[in-house]
């Protein structure tokens, strides 16, 4: 089955902690997988995907075949960070499989 | 210049009723969707067209009928709405190759609440 986890409804962190959003994956071929971010009144938006290999507002991802895992990091959080996190699954057939999502709560 | 627009932003309406919501794309994108996302912000696609044709229509009930007059836009009707029907819809666009690595764009989302 097709399937993404985000084990973690709510993350509650203190500004200039270490954050990392976690997201486990079960899919039989090459995954691709992405993390979307919906800050408060806003739209749905990519942050990153992991074949590009980028770090978006600090925030990096690595794929981990072996723990079919892509989890979410940044060293330092910011207030600004506080959203829901989406992780994704880009399945073959076109359509992308979202986690349930995490909500990120950065603390001052 | 919105990239993707949807109309109209909150709907609030009577259970049985037919509702529609319709979403534009200025992107020049070739491929649609709509997802819900529940009360607990689960999101989950519904339908996607490509070409205005349907490619993807994930078991979602009859009732709801998506229309893609053009390929920049993608409406979606919804007949006898249900009290289950509350949710937040969204609609998004993307350039299709058949490749994942093509981002998705995604609208305001409209919400829906059902009474």
């Amino acid at each position: 089955a097709q399937r993404v986890t985000q084990p973690e409804k709510l993350l509650s962190v203190f500004k200039g902690a270490p954050v990392e959003l976690k997201c486990n994956y079960s899919y039989s071929g090459s995954p691709e997988l992405f993390w979307y971010v919906q800050y408060s009144r806003q739209r749905l938006q990519l942050l990153l995907r992991h074949i590009s290999r980028e770090s978006i507002k600090g925030f990096t991802a690595d794929l981990n075949k072996g723990e079919t895992s892509f989890h979410l990091k940044k060293p330092f959080a910011q207030e600004e960070d506080s959203a829901m996190y989406y992780c994704a699954l880009y399945n073959q057939g076109g359509k992308l499989i979202f986690g349930q999502g995490t909500e990120l709560s950065v603390k001052p | 210049d919105t990239a993707v627009s949807q109309t109209p932003k909150y709907l609030v309406t009577q259970m049985g009723n037919d509702k529609s919501i319709k979403c534009e794309q200025n992107l020049g994108h070739d491929t649609m969707y709509w997802y819900k996302q529940d009360s607990k912000k689960f999101l989950k696609i519904m339908f996607s067209y490509n070409n205005k044709e349907l490619i993807i229509n994930e078991t979602v009930p009859n009732r709801f009928s998506p229309k893609s007059p053009d390929k920049a836009h993608l409406n979606l009707h919804i007949n006898s709405l249900e009290l289950g029907d509350s949710a937040v819809y969204f609609c998004a666009s993307s350039s299709y190759s058949g490749s994942g690595t093509d981002t998705q764009y995604f609208g305001p989302g409209t919400r829906l609440t059902v009474l």
